[in-house]
């Protein structure tokens, strides 16, 4: 079983719809949780934090559910510019390295 | 500019031969890290320096990897015997502090290898 799990998607939401990915993570020592965003043949970049209260940024919601071990990302309005793959990304306390789960592909079409 | 570098950004070589892929992190930067990603899958961890040295290898699959940061900063990630398997982008990272106290790996745009 993969550390990091997602749903690959791909998800094809209309524009100003609201979507939200789930991800699961498998190590009950997991301390940090993160969403990082891909464009097509790009660098990943981080996203948003996932703190235990939730965190807002905008259009964003990221949630953390440590007893059912998944944390989720909501995006509201959608945009056409939000079409990328965003990564579900975990951290362990005292292990300096990321661990990525395969990404959710979103495609929002006009 | 002032994000991570990485050379070639496209290598195209093949089965059997030597390559290196090189890093230049972001100025001051002392932690740096060797992800690779194939298709439709996420980066996958390989090689973690804090300063010169290697503080967790444990992500390269085998003994034909390797990878160097000999004066703590430009990182060159050296495959012997390449074969088929090892077709990937190949994405080097840096993070201001030791420890990811905020999450944020700056990432280069990568070292796309093909081997034939």
């Amino acid at each position: 079983r993969k550390e990091v799990e997602q749903d690959p998607g791909p998800f094809n939401v209309p524009e100003g719809a609201t979507v939200a990915f789930n991800c699961t993570y498998s190590n009950s020592a997991s301390q940090s949780f993160f969403w990082y965003r891909q464009d097509c043949r790009k660098e990943p970049k981080l996203l948003m934090s996932v703190y235990s209260s939730g965190n807002e940024d905008g259009r964003f919601t990221a949630q953390l559910n440590r007893a059912s071990q998944y944390i989720s990302l909501l995006i509201r309005d959608s945009k056409l510019s939000d079409s990328a793959t965003y990564l579900c990304v975990v951290s362990h306390f005292g292990n300096e390295k990321l661990t990525f789960g395969t990404g959710t592909r979103l495609t929002i079409i006009p | 500019g002032a994000g991570v570098s990485q050379t070639p950004s496209n290598k195209v070589t093949e089965k059997g031969k030597y390559v290196e892929l090189r890093c230049d992190p972001i100025s001051g930067h002392t932690a740096l890290y060797w992800y690779r990603q194939s298709l439709g899958q996420g980066p996958e961890f390989l090689i973690y320096f804090q300063g010169t040295g290697a503080a967790d290898d444990s992500g390269l699959p085998n003994d034909r990897f390797f990878a160097v940061r000999p004066e703590g900063s430009v990182s060159t990630l050296k495959i012997q015997r390449t074969e088929r398997g090892d077709s990937a982008v190949y994405l080097c990272a840096s993070s201001p502090l030791p420890g990811l106290h905020t999450g944020e790996l700056f990432f280069g745009e990568g070292s796309r290898l093909t081997v034939l």
